[in-house]
């Protein structure tokens, strides 16, 4: 079945630094969507992308739709604490369902 | 607006028990979703719903059942409880209207069950 890779599996990293993330899809997808989920919540919705080579951004936040359709990249710049948590990728997984990675979790040190 | 909202936010169950979580979500969403997630792991659908009356199942529904009466509701059963369902539950909400495209998930701020 299909399946998201995400990488690094963690990172930590100091306060201003930017932070680089991707996933990869054993499939095409047409969709590519990442979340951000804090201690104890439940995921919220950073960026979504919906055409291959789309580069968004959302604050400090980029994301891009990888041009191969099978792969897709966050980047945060100038790191803060708040930035901490775990984020996920997401593609579509037939009509009606969506397939998350496992995540990327993030560690800002002051 | 709630947006999605779950109940209980933590439940302790002995194994054989049974038990419902509760969703709702009063965004009018016509798609709703049942995940878990493992300690360290990402998101697995266990149900969905793509309107009242209709559910299917998705990746582990083994161990679950779902109905959607209304449009704002989707509770999960769970008959017999194990040890293996200790997780994390979440329930989001999307809307996708007739011949577009589905519109962003929201997620409920998870029910911790712990199996004994």
């Amino acid at each position: 079945g299909q399946q998201l890779n995400q990488s690094p599996q963690s990172m930590f990293i100091q306060e201003g630094e930017d932070v680089s993330m991707n996933c990869t899809s054993s499939s095409i997808f047409n969709t590519w969507l990442w979340y951000k989920q804090e201690p104890g919540e439940g995921p919220v919705l950073l960026i979504a992308l919906y055409k291959a080579g789309e580069l968004t951004s959302n604050g400090r936040l980029t994301a891009q739709f990888g041009i191969t359709r099978k792969d897709s990249f966050l980047n945060i710049s100038a790191s803060i604490p708040s930035d901490v948590g775990i984020y996920f990728c997401a593609g579509p997984s037939g009509t009606y369902k969506y397939i998350f990675g496992t995540g990327t979790r993030l560690k800002v040190l002051a | 607006n709630a947006g999605v909202t779950q109940t209980p936010k933590f439940r302790i169950l002995k194994i054989g028990q049974s038990m419902t979580l509760q969703c709702t979500q009063d965004m009018n969403h016509n798609y709703m979703y049942w995940y878990r997630q493992d300690p360290g792991m990402g998101l697995k659908l266990i149900y969905y719903s793509v309107g009242a009356g209709i559910t299917d199942k998705g990746e582990v529904p083994n161990g679950y059942n779902v109905s959607r009466s209304t449009t704002e509701d989707f509770p999960l059963r769970l008959e017999l409880a194990a040890p293996s369902q200790t997780s994390v539950y979440f329930c989001a909400s999307s809307y996708k209207p007739a011949g577009g495209q589905e519109e962003t998930q929201y997620f409920g701020p998870g029910t911790r069950l712990l199996v004994l």
